[in-house]
């Protein structure tokens, strides 16, 4: 049983088009990252939401606690945004888990 | 960006060979992780820490050890390294603010 679900799995776009990346998950949570890894590169937090939304840059991201969902858009998308997201969520019970994540590639 | 590094980034080794990982932070923080991500499963969680000489198992804990006698590092262990530990290993702390998450570079180790 996976405590967070991530579609799609696997995405390619071309340059500039609106991507979005879908995270479900089961357990009560203290909050939710959305977390990019680069090719062979370290694991960095996008972002930390517990409610709501945050934006950075062209990376918005949303979430809704009633229905244990959160998204990832990137708005513009770029070369340089190819890389795997990954959902990670904080319990109420203090462990992460995590997602198996979404490679993405944009292709310029 | 948190202080947090791991040493060594990459390893080669043989069957049967003890391997240690070292996972160094400078930002005091309680908590530490050690995770593996290998393809098609993700991150799991091989053992955390929550103080000094406070650790506990995590879902794939079996052929590793960890040890905490400083704040600052946490160290992982495998006894006997085995082909199916050849994985890129994760070192993570958190907070605060509770549940923010830094990893550190990653060390990857290949076990022949």
């Amino acid at each position: 049983k996976n405590e967070v679900e991530q579609s799609p799995q696997n995405l390619t776009a071309q340059e500039g088009e609106f991507i979005t990346i879908n995270c479900s998950y089961s357990v009560g949570i203290s909050a939710l990252h959305w977390l990019q890894q680069h090719p062979g590169g370290g694991i960095v937090s996008l972002f930390m939401l517990s409610s709501g939304k945050k934006k950075h840059g062209r990376l918005i991201a949303t979430i809704n606690i009633q229905e244990k969902h959160s998204s990832l858009h990137i708005t513009a998308s770029h070369p340089r945004d190819s890389a795997v997201y990954i959902c990670a969520v904080y319990s109420t019970g203090n462990q992460f888990y995590f997602g198996t994540g979404t490679s993405l590639t944009v292709i310029p | 960006d948190a202080g947090i590094t791991q040493s060594p980034r990459h390893k080669v080794t043989e069957t049967g060979t003890p391997v240690t990982l070292r996972c160094h932070q400078t930002e005091n923080h309680r908590y530490m992780y050690w995770y593996r991500q290998d393809p098609g499963h993700g991150l799991r969680l091989i053992h955390y820490s929550y103080g000094v000489k406070d650790t506990d198992k995590g879902e794939v804990s079996d052929g590793y050890s960890v040890s905490r006698s400083k704040t600052e590092d946490f160290l992982l262990t495998l006894e006997s390294a085995t082909s199916s530990q050849t994985s890129v290993y994760f070192c993570a702390i958190t907070g605060p603010p509770k549940g923010e998450l830094f990893f550190g570079e990653g060390s990857r180790l290949t076990v022949l």
